[in-house]
């Protein structure tokens, strides 16, 4: 089965700063790859499918590239309400695996 | 406005049964696949099952396999998860996800709130 590996597992960074998280697949995956922000006590949320279109409603700073095996998540200007856990997926086929996650905290 | 809705969870001894259900309005159940995903208390998300829009075809993460099983009844609009030979190690909030496909599988665009499950003597 494919492993997807997200780094850092943390980061704390100030608000307006750039924010950067890599996702990385252990065999290609094509561009089907989502992410997902779960803020605190909440319900995960989809923000990025195919690797780099934005799902509907989700805020202009967010952004996703890649494609393969190397992908990555920016935040061009983390905002506190940003603080969360980001989560790749892998979806071309089952399982369905997750990554390990990133945890966003303001500095 | 799509909703899921989850019920079922509790505690449970280890080894015995518990059957999860989550029950969908706003879209029509039977066109898309669905998944169940858990997450234990301060872990990551983690896929456990998934079934075709028909139900014809299910899948399981090999962490439940041959203990887990997921199924649907269109007429209820409802989706089960039963789950036997429970261990301390599926305790967990276990969310429903809506899957859509896209391209060459399906992401989760729409998650129920969950229902807590804790496996415990």
């Amino acid at each position: 089965d494919i492993q997807m590996t997200q780094s850092p597992s943390s980061l704390s960074a100030s608000v307006g700063d750039r924010v950067t998280i890599t996702c990385r697949a252990t065999q290609g995956v094509s561009n089907s790859l989502a992410w997902y922000q779960q803020k605190p006590g909440k319900v995960p949320k989809l923000l990025i499918y195919a690797a780099s279109t934005l799902q509907s409603g989700v805020p202009s700073r967010f952004s996703g590239s890649g494609s393969g095996t190397d992908f990555t998540l920016t935040i061009s200007s983390l905002q506190p309400e940003d603080v969360a856990t980001y989560y790749c997926q892998k979806y071309n086929n089952d399982p369905l695996t997750f990554g390990g996650g990133t945890k966003v905290e303001i500095k | 406005e799509v909703q899921l809705l989850e019920s079922g969870g509790g505690l449970v001894q280890p080894g015995g049964s518990l059957r999860l259900s989550c029950v969908a309005s706003g879209f029509t159940f039977s066109n898309y696949d669905m998944s169940w995903v858990r997450q234990a208390p301060g872990k990551g998300l983690e896929w456990v099952s998934g079934i075709s829009s028909t139900g014809g075809s299910t899948f399981y993460a090999d962490s439940v396999k041959g203990r887990f099983t997921i199924s649907r009844d269109k007429s209820k609009n409802t989706l089960y998860l039963q789950m036997n030979s429970l261990r301390a190690e599926d305790t967990a909030k276990y969310y429903c996800a809506k899957e859509y496909h896209y391209g060459s599988g399906s992401y989760y665009n729409e998650w129920g709130q969950g229902t807590l499950v804790t496996v415990s003597s």
